[in-house]
């Protein structure tokens, strides 16, 4: 089962640039996540989205953007990087019920410089 | 809103002695669900053990199991005979059962608690 994977695994980026980062889940849940975790930190909500065709956003969700065309795809774009976007990006989805857990990708370590 | 704390940045225990990570929250929707995860230094999250608002019982799973004080709101947990393999990052994370159309059952988590297991 490959679960929730993302790309890439890594980036480095320089200042102004825009990049997509890929997630992809094949446990057919309906909610999906992204999150950015600095260093040394708890992991803070950048956008969500409980279905195709419908997003929101989270805590932290200037200088993104994402879309939900298909229940397993969620990217997420990061338009003019900025280096204070340098952090682990996480993926998660999860069913509809609030005792399941999130399942999480292995995240995508990015730089900007 | 939700508020997950972690007082404990760091912690320290012996192998194969058992070790108590504190976690308070805040919420007003009386649904909600509290998650533990391991992020070890490799970086992912491993999803440890849940407790439901309404359960009667702590949860176990295996060495792990939550202490559930819903009247001072705490979840802590508790790994037994701790193993090397145990030092990580740990942390608290609540979910809102309630507005979950509007919410998408978001997880608000806890700065975390770095766990190292000493031989």
């Amino acid at each position: 089962n490959a679960g929730v994977t993302q790309t890439p695994k890594f980036r480095i980026l320089k200042i102004g640039q825009s990049m997509t980062l890929q997630c992809t889940q094949d446990m057919n849940h309906n909610y999906m996540y992204w999150y950015r975790q600095d260093p040394g930190m708890g992991l803070k909500l950048i956008y969500y989205s409980v279905g195709a065709g419908i997003t929101d956003k989270g805590e932290v969700p200037n200088g993104y953007n994402v879309s939900r065309s298909t229940t397993e795809d969620f990217p997420l774009r990061l338009e003019l990087a900025a280096p204070s976007q340098t952090s682990v990006y996480f993926c998660a989805s999860s069913y509809i019920r609030a005792y399941q857990p999130q399942h999480f990708g292995d995240g995508t370590r990015l730089s900007i410089l | 809103a939700q508020k997950i704390t972690q007082t404990q940045p760091g912690m320290f225990v012996q192998e194969k002695e058992a070790v108590t990570l504190d976690c308070t929250y805040d919420t007003s929707d009386p649904s909600y669900g509290l998650f533990w995860y391991k992020q070890p230094s490799s970086g992912e999250m491993i999803f440890l053990i849940y407790q439901g608002s309404y359960d009667q019982q702590n949860a176990t799973e295996g060495r792990y199991s939550l202490n559930f004080q819903k009247a001072r709101k705490s979840a802590n947990l508790v790994i037994s005979a701790s193993q090397l393999g145990d030092s990580a990052m740990y942390f608290c994370a609540m979910r809102e059962a309630g507005r979950r159309e509007t919410s998408g059952s978001r997880l608000t988590f806890g700065e975390g608690t770095q766990l190292t297991v000493n031989p």
